[in-house]
């Protein structure tokens, strides 16, 4: 059975760096992709970004210059670091595992979310 | 201001039949198949519909099924239960700025 347990911090300061991890089991991460969605306070989903098994990251170009995911399969994980992080950052994040093609694609398991709340 | 559009609400008594809309454009949904999600507030969202109209194992056949036509995608929910009221959200690949993964606003739907 795959599961996925994000945790974090949970309260950030404004302009410091968010880190956060997704602990992955029944599913090496070195085998699938991986993305990060948040969803702010009284909003929708918001996809941040995905790593593939290569390494190769592709993200949402509203986060591109503060945002790094990453793998550490030794451990099974994922990772994601936001950087000068405001207000706007707080956000419930997900963690999910990614299957697709081109012209396809399918989140097929989901995390329950940690809250990272950004407040001095 | 999200890239595919949902109606905020939909609602339904026990039994009833309700649609959600998901409507997009040629960059998106006209070109790539669509997700549908459920997220109970404070659980892991549940992946319900891949490939515009498939059913991952576990969802109920004769309950939930999707379709595309064009620019747009639907989510129908037959026999309602309480248990479906949650928020419903479509998803799919897109070739503008905002992508290349947009989600809709999201759908809560009220039993």
């Amino acid at each position: 059975q795959v599961q996925l347990q994000e945790s974090g911090p949970g309260l950030v300061k404004p302009s410091e760096t968010l880190s956060l991890t997704c602990s992955v089991s029944g599913s090496p991460v070195r085998s699938y992709s991986w993305s990060w969605i948040r969803q702010s306070p009284g909003k929708g989903l918001e996809w941040i970004g995905f790593i593939e098994t290569t390494g190769s990251t592709t993200y949402n170009p509203s986060f591109k210059s503060r945002l790094s995911i990453g793998l550490d399969t030794s451990k099974n994980q994922v990772s994601l670091k936001l950087s000068s992080v405001t207000a706007a950052d707080t956000a419930v994040y997900f963690c999910a595992r990614l299957l697709y093609t081109r012209a396809y694609l399918r989140f097929d398991y989901w995390g329950q979310g940690t809250l990272a709340t950004v407040s001095s | 201001q999200s890239v595919l559009t949902q109606p905020p609400s939909v609602s339904g008594t026990p039994g009833q039949r309700v649609t959600i809309s998901c409507s997009g454009s040629t960059s998106n949904i006209g070109t790539y198949t669509v997700n549908w999600f459920q997220h109970v507030p404070g659980t892991a969202p549940r992946l319900i519909i891949y490939g515009n109209n498939q059913r991952p194992a576990g969802v109920p056949v004769d309950r939930f099924s999707g379709s595309k036509s064009g620019t747009s995608a639907s989510l129908a929910i037959s026999g309602l239960q309480s248990e479906d009221e949650a928020d419903y959200y479509c998803a799919a690949w897109d070739d503008g700025l905002s992508g290349p993964v947009v989600f809709g606003g999201g759908t809560r739907l009220t039993v």
